[in-house]
């Protein structure tokens, strides 16, 4: 399995502009997790899914922000409009069952917003 | 509410000695712990986990980590330190009887210096 996958990389965009990151679970993970990096404030859970299905979204910061996940094998943050503020690493992570704590994480996506 | 502390930021120690990575936890009930290490560029990774039983927990990459309960801590341990151990180490818990959501600690920079 080639593990969590996450697009883009890097982001760079205007104050405004509207964001997407994407991601890949592992196949058969039924748990999908997005976080936020930063320096300010570490690592923040913003929302967790269980089998496609919103559990807590308690984190997401504000309304700008939103997630989906149509189907089992992908999901999307999106944010709009952007603001500097949420420069940060956006890291999607899966994990399947009862051993759901072990966390398989993504490579990240670092976002810049200018 | 749960929580959790790494006191240092940084660690610095000589290839070949013993390493000590510190994490202190705060739950209302009997936790579940963990640790995690990052890579630059890259997500979080799983080292080991406590859930029950022994004290004494063994993991990835020759690390282990003791679970005190009196002293409610969970500190990483190696005997001997490699270079390539240098990295970014996350502890974690959650409280048995929460939500599926793990508290990160803020992380402590681990450098082994050759």
């Amino acid at each position: 399995d080639a593990g969590v996958i996450q697009s883009p990389r890097h982001e760079v965009t205007e104050m405004g502009q509207e964001v997407t990151l994407r991601c890949k679970p592992i196949s058969g993970h039924d748990y999908l997790f997005w976080y936020r990096q930063t320096m300010m404030r570490g690592l923040e859970l913003l929302i967790y899914f269980n089998n496609n299905v919103p559990i807590d979204d308690s984190g997401m910061p504000e309304d700008r922000f939103s997630a989906k996940m149509p189907n089992a094998s992908f999901s999307t943050l999106k944010i709009q409009p952007s603001e500097p503020r949420d420069s940060a690493v956006y890291f999607c992570a899966s994990s399947f069952g009862s051993s759901w704590e072990k966390l398989f994480f993504g490579s990240g996506t670092q976002l810049s917003v200018l | 509410a749960q929580s959790v502390a790494q006191p240092e930021d940084q660690v610095n120690v000589a290839e070949g000695n013993p390493l000590t990575v510190k994490c202190t936890y705060s739950v209302s009930g009997n936790p579940y712990l963990f640790w995690y290490v990052q890579y630059p560029n890259r997500g979080l990774q799983f080292l080991l986990k406590y859930i029950t039983g022994d004290n004494l927990v063994k993991g990835s990459y020759g690390f282990e980590a003791e679970f005190n309960k009196s002293q409610t801590s969970f500190h990483l341990k190696k005997p001997s330190a490699l270079v390539s151990d240098s990295a970014l180490y996350f502890c974690a818990v959650r409280d048995r009887g929460s939500a599926r959501q793990l508290t990160f600690g803020s992380g402590t920079q681990l450098t082994v210096l050759p």
